[in-house]
């Protein structure tokens, strides 16, 4: 069975204290991964796709890197701001259209 | 560019009644798909409607039905509601003969009393 864990659940770090969260997924053949950013009682927000192992993409702190197993949100320097739950998905490539979404890590930015 | 765009944002229904929310993609994008986000968890995948029929289910029982219009904005309807029910609503718009990733609305906050 298809299954995205996220870990951990929860994490608080001091501003400008780097990390990684983590996204371990099983697909029957992956399609494509992606990151999410929610905010409380908001919809998620995009933040990348990631398609092959190896790939790496970046966006100002955040940067995610995938291999066969798993994918890694790291975040360099964070912010209050970047304060938010941040979600993990997988679409399976055998012809299928849903996000199988992980349960997200809740992440605390302390200034 | 408006975004995908849901209403109403809140909704008190109470058990037994039936509701209706409705997303409008963003520009560009053919295809909607819905998703239910109980607190504290992952959104479910319920379905998904692409040339205004349903193309994919998920585990959801028939109590929750859609339908997609032919300007590709879309609407869940849920019949019988259950406390259970309470959650929020995610309503996410792709384009449909491409490989894109789904871009979510604000989302819809119902509460079953």
């Amino acid at each position: 069975e298809d299954q995205v864990t996220q870990s951990p659940e929860a994490l608080r770090l001091q501003e400008g204290e780097s990390s990684s969260l983590n996204c371990s997924y099983t697909v029957s053949g992956l399609r494509g991964l992606f990151w999410y950013r929610q905010d409380p009682g908001k919809g998620p927000e995009f933040l990348f796709t990631l398609y092959s192992a190896g790939e790496e993409k970046e966006k100002e702190r955040l940067k995610a890197t995938l291999t066969k197993k798993e994918s890694f949100l790291h975040i360099t320097a964070p912010k209050p701001e970047d304060s938010a739950t941040y979600l993990c998905a997988v679409q399976a490539a055998s012809g299928t259209y849903k996000y199988i979404f992980g349960t997200g890590t809740r992440l605390k930015v302390l200034a | 560019d408006a975004g995908v765009t849901q209403s109403p944002t809140h909704l008190i229904k109470t058990r037994g009644q039936q509701v209706t929310l409705r997303c409008s993609p963003k520009s560009g994008h053919d295809t909607v798909s819905w998703y239910q986000q109980a607190l504290g968890q992952g959104p479910q995948f319920i379905f998904q409607y692409y040339e205004e029929e349903e193309r994919q289910r998920g585990n959801f029982p028939d109590r929750f039905s859609g339908h997609q219009f032919p300007n590709y904005s879309s609407e869940l309807n849920v019949n019988a509601l259950l406390l259970g029910d309470s959650a929020l609503y995610l309503c996410a718009s792709s384009s449909g003969d491409k490989n894109t990733e789904a871009f979510f609305g604000q989302g819809t906050r119902l509460t079953v009393v």
